[in-house]
């Protein structure tokens, strides 16, 4: 079965430059949610979409910022990097079922390293 | 907002033997309370989930449990093998509100053969 693809997986950048994740969701899922994974921690909610309108904010900084497209994929925009901001970044999709609720299933993840 | 915490941060237990892990959450609007496994580096893997209208549920080696009114639920692994070894995650959302997840802590699990 298909399932979530996410690129970059790895992407190395420096302080002050910016980075592109790009988020593929499952077929015909129309949902998409981004979490931050740091090292040794749970994931945050960042940032979430239903049907190319953003739908929920969680702790997403002012320097990031996402969008979905027409074909419902997702990219997070991030500028002004911080060394802090090097962690694991998940997408997640879920199925428009709202009937028997809807699991989230996961991407591979971007691992960025900010240097 | 929602606040879960995971109980214990490790465990180790040798093979064959159960693994209970528990969960604490605040929000009583939350509904939806999915467990997922992660191996180092790798994606979390949804492995089981429950529903606020179900106080139980099992598949093979693995059930959950759910307390609404004490607003806890826990992981049931029985029979424990090497390759469960890996960090269990559970979660809470509201799937009428965003369904956004929020996890807790974590725990490490190591099965010792």
């Amino acid at each position: 079965a298909a399932g979530v693809i996410q690129s970059p997986r790895h992407l190395i950048k420096e302080k002050r430059e910016t980075a592109t994740l790009k988020c593929y969701p499952i077929p015909r899922h129309d949902t998409v949610y981004w979490y931050q994974q740091g090292p040794g921690q749970d994931p945050q909610f960042l940032i979430s979409f239903y049907e190319k309108m953003q739908s929920d904010k969680g702790s997403i900084p002012d320097r990031f910022s996402a969008q979905q497209f027409s074909d419902y994929h997702s990219e997070l925009n991030m500028s002004s990097l911080e060394l802090g901001d090097s962690a694991l970044y998940f997408c997640a999709s879920s199925p428009p079922d709202r009937t028997i609720g809807y699991e989230q299933y996961f991407g591979p993840g971007t691992r960025l390293t900010v240097t | 907002g929602e606040n879960v915490e995971q109980h214990p941060s490790t465990l180790s237990v040798q093979e064959g033997d159960s693994a209970v892990i528990k969960c604490t959450y605040s929000d009583s609007a939350s509904n939806y309370f999915p467990w997922y496994k992660q191996e180092l580096g790798k994606r979390p893997q949804l492995i089981i989930d429950i529903r606020s209208n179900v106080g139980e549920k099992k598949d093979q080696r693995i059930a959950v449990t759910l307390n609404k009114t004490a607003k806890h639920f826990s992981l049931h692994i029985t029979e424990t093998q090497p390759e469960d070894s890996a960090v269990y995650f559970c979660a809470a959302s509201n799937q009428d509100a965003g369904n956004m997840l929020t996890f807790g802590g974590g725990t490490r699990l190591m099965v010792k053969p």
